[in-house]
């Protein structure tokens, strides 16, 4: 079993929808989680990134972390074609030098 | 700003050849890591160094070495190409402790082994 699952999609929705990415983990270690964005054919980069539970807004994008069901959540409200990428989630333990355990990704589409 | 810099950025090498992929970056950072990645599997960790003159296995180690030669630059070796190594590999750099700027990505080498 994986230690972080996430859907890899693909999932594909109007542009202006409101956009729901999941993980789910089975380490009660991990501390901090975070969400990279992918463009294709380029690196990750780090979008947003949250400590322990709680929600995380930043403009359209919302981050929320449920340690006791061991699942997080990305949201995007007013969803733009630009919003088209894969999107993975990570997380890592307080503890150790920052390897960052990564789910599968998942890519999403925006349509005009 | 460059960031993080990898050479080659697409390379095809036979069964049996070696190869050594390069990684250079300009922000300071102490942590340096090697990731693949393939379809459906994410990114898995092959090797990171923590600082300057550690290095450590990661998830996926077999088939690969690598050089910590200096605090910008870490190195991606390939002794024996096999077609199972056939992926995107990227490598990032960190600050431990500055979670908040998290992993800096080089943009990838594509790399086919035939």
């Amino acid at each position: 079993q994986k230690e972080v699952e996430q859907d890899p999609g693909p999932l594909s929705v109007p542009e202006g929808a409101i956009v729901s990415l999941n993980c789910t983990y089975s380490n009660s270690a991990f501390q901090y989680f975070m969400w990279y964005r992918q463009y294709s054919r380029k690196g990750p980069e780090l979008l947003m990134y949250t400590y322990s539970s709680g929600n995380k807004e930043d403009g359209r994008f919302t981050a929320q972390v449920d340690k006791s069901s061991k699942y997080i959540s990305l949201f995007i409200r007013d969803s733009q074609p630009s919003d088209s990428a894969t999107y993975l989630c990570a997380m890592k333990r307080i503890q150790g030098a920052q390897k960052l355990v990564f789910g599968q990704g998942t890519r999403l589409t925006i349509n005009p | 700003n460059a960031g993080v810099t990898q050479t080659p950025k697409f390379q095809v090498l036979k069964t049996g050849q070696s190869m050594t992929l390069q990684c250079a970056q300009d922000m300071n950072h102490n942590s340096m890591y090697w990731y693949r990645q393939d379809p459906g599997m994410g990114l898995r960790l092959i090797y990171y160094s923590a600082s300057e003159g550690t290095t450590d296995k990661g998830e996926v180690p077999n088939g690969y070495n690598v050089s910590r030669l200096n605090k910008r630059e870490f190195s991606l070796r390939l002794e024996s190409a096999a077609p199972s190594q056939t992926s995107v590999y990227f490598c990032a750099s960190s600050e431990p402790g500055v979670l908040k700027e998290g992993y800096t990505f080089g943009s990838g080498t594509r790399l086919t082994v035939v």
